[in-house]
């Protein structure tokens, strides 16, 4: 079945500094990939996706690039701000028609960046 | 916008009780999801809709009924609450690739 595989955490920064979140895969078919982001308290929102090979999502200053080769979608911000803490998950679907619904999630990795 | 709304927020049962999460949605979404939340387990799909009166089961649906009766609203309930089921449960919706989420309810079953 599908899966997500995610860094883990919890992972701690201090302002400014460069973050990546690896993120690898496993689907059968060609995925629509995720990054979702639950600050405190709330409910998860969408932060980027990326549909198709190649593609890159953006947002926010964080970036990620679609790598079918390596079956990866790593999450990137060259300068983190305090505001950036927050839990980070990786999704992908396999649904189809353009209706990307289903999702499966990985375990998240808990950002925490310090002034 | 309200967009999705669940209710309660937090609730406390005993083992054996059952109970009703409600969730409601107002953007005309034809998609609706359950999803619970366990602490290094990310979140895994319960039930879901595509459609008024349509409901299936996704990854973990054991000890969980859902019904679609409105496009409005997906109640998750339990039929017979157990420890298993202390987790924090998200209600999402989506109509174009985007998943919209509650802001959560936090169930602590004793």
């Amino acid at each position: 079945g599908d899966s997500v595989t995610q860094m883990e955490g919890p992972v701690t920064l201090s302002e400014e500094a460069c973050l990546t979140i690896n993120c690898t895969y496993t689907a059968t078919g060609y995925p629509s990939l995720f990054w979702y982001v639950q600050y405190p308290g709330e409910g998860l929102q969408l932060l980027l996706k990326a549909t198709k090979a190649d593609d890159k999502g953006s947002n926010k200053g964080f970036e990620a690039t679609y790598r079918k080769e390596t079956t990866s979608f790593h999450l990137e911000k060259g300068s983190v701000q305090v505001s950036d803490s927050a839990v980070y998950f990786c999704a992908l679907s396999t649904e189809g028609g353009g209706s990307n619904y289903k999702l499966t999630f990985g375990k998240g990795t808990l950002l925490t960046v310090n002034p | 916008n309200a967009g999705v709304t669940q209710t309660p927020k937090f609730q406390v049962l005993k083992t054996g009780q059952s109970m009703t999460l409600q969730c409601a949605q107002d953007m005309n979404h034809e998609y609706m999801s359950w999803y619970r939340q366990d602490p290094g387990m990310g979140l895994r799909l319960i039930h879901y809709s595509v459609g008024a009166g349509i409901t299936d089961q996704g990854e973990v649906p054991n000890g969980y009924n859902v019904s679609r009766s409105t496009t409005e609203d997906f109640p998750l309930r339990l039929l017979s609450a157990a420890p298993s089921q202390t987790s924090v449960y998200f209600c999402a919706s989506s109509r174009w690739g985007e998943l919209f989420f509650g802001e959560g309810s936090r169930l602590t079953v004793l």
